[in-house]
This record gives structure tokens, sequence and C-alpha cells, in this order.
């Protein structure tokens, strides 16, 4: 069955340091998300990407965060300087293939991201 | 804005008991309903979906009625296992097909 690949799973850095997350969607999937999970709480989208696009970034904090979606395929998040508050775990989300139900979002392990 | 609320846990139930947990969910609209279930340190897996009231999803024992009168989702099984133990997401796509998530509600089954 195909599935969501991220990496890496963990990461600890210091604040102010620069990190960086991939992901690879499902084949065929034309949309692809980044959600922030923070301890204890349900994720919460951070950018949408429709193919190379980018559909919803309105909750992305722009000054630091970035993400890129170049060939329309896998993806990169990039924080720079990561802060103590960005300590989450950070889901990847793909859906839509082409042709098919626009509903179900299939997710990857995650990142789990740690700010000393 | 659409939002959803869960019912907080824990949710502690000895083995082969009844679970019921709440969701209820604000929207314009009839969006799809769905239950996420995650296990301790991975991402989410789909559970189950309806895409319009009175749909029943189901799966793994787990189901969950798309009730548009009472703008509810909830989720039950007959009866846990030991293996259940995980946090239940509820959420809603939204318009712009983004997820809109609940809290979360943490499950404990006692053998």
């Amino acid at each position: 069955e195909a599935e969501v690949a991220q990496s890496p799973r963990y990461k600890i850095t210091e604040k102010s340091q620069a990190v960086a997350f991939w992901c690879d969607p499902i084949s065929g999937h034309a949309t692809l998300y980044w959600y922030r999970q923070i301890l204890g709480q349900g994720p919460e989208l951070l950018v949408q990407f429709q193919d190379e696009s980018v559909v919803d970034d309105s909750q992305l904090p722009k000054d630091r965060f970035s993400a890129e979606r170049l060939k329309g395929v896998d993806s990169t998040l990039k924080i720079q300087p990561a802060e103590l508050g960005d300590s989450a775990m950070y889901l990847c989300a793909s859906s839509t293939p082409r042709g098919g139900n626009t509903d179900t979002q299939y997710f990857g392990p995650g990142t789990r991201l740690t700010v000393l | 804005g659409d939002s959803v609320t869960q019912m907080e846990g824990p949710v502690t139930l000895s083995e082969e008991a009844f679970l019921t947990i709440n969701c209820t969910y604000t929207a314009t609209g009839y969006p799809s309903l769905f239950w996420y279930v995650q296990y301790p340190g991975e991402g989410l897996q789909l559970l189950l979906k309806a895409t319009k009231a009175d749909d029943k999803g189901s799966n793994k024992g787990f189901e969950a009625t798309y009730r548009k009168e009472t703008t509810s989702f909830h989720l039950e099984k007959g009866s846990v296992q030991v293996s259940d133990s995980a946090v239940y997401f509820c959420a809603l796509l939204d318009s712009s097909y983004k997820l809109i998530f609940g809290s979360g509600t943490r499950l404990l089954v006692r053998p």
C-alpha cells in the first residue's frame, strides 16, 4: 500500500538554528499539506499545495517558515531560525489522485521537532 | 469559522467494554466528516469517514453516523481491545479542502 514518506522522524536542534523537513506524497497525489501538531492538540494546517502552487499559507509564520514543492511532487518545509515554541510534530498529508476522490487525506509518520 | 468539539479525555475502559467518543461540529454547509487515530509517536491513520447526512462510516469494529440534525459524528465500538488504546481525532473537511480537527480524545483500555 502506498504511503506518505517523511524524514527525518526526529530532529533536535537549538534555538536560532535552521531546520528542514522533507515529505514525499503518495504517487499521483496532486494536493500536499503540511500540518503542525502541538503536544496534546489536534493538527493545524500550515500550508497547502496544489501541484507546485501554494493554495493556502495563511497560517504559516512567514517571517521564519518557508515551504516549497518545486516540481509538484515532494516538498520541503524549512524553519529559520527555530524558536522554542516551534517544538511540535510536523505532519505531511496528501490527497486528490487525479480524477479521484478529493476527500481523504493520507498522513505520513511525522517529524518530531524539539527545540532546545 | 468551522470548528470541531470532542469530549475531553482520557477515557479509561476495561477490555470488551462499549466505547462512545462524542464529536460535534460547526460548519457552513455539509462537510465530509472523519475519524483519525494516532498511536504513540506516529502519524494519523484514517479510521472512517462519512460524506453526507445519515451516512455511516465503519472500520475495524468502529462506526460513526453523520447526524445533520444534531451536527454530531460520535464514534462507537461495541467491544474495545487493549490494542485500541490511542488518541482519536474527529475532523471535518472545510470548503477549501482543509481538515479542521478536534483536540483529540485519549483512550486507554485496561486488560
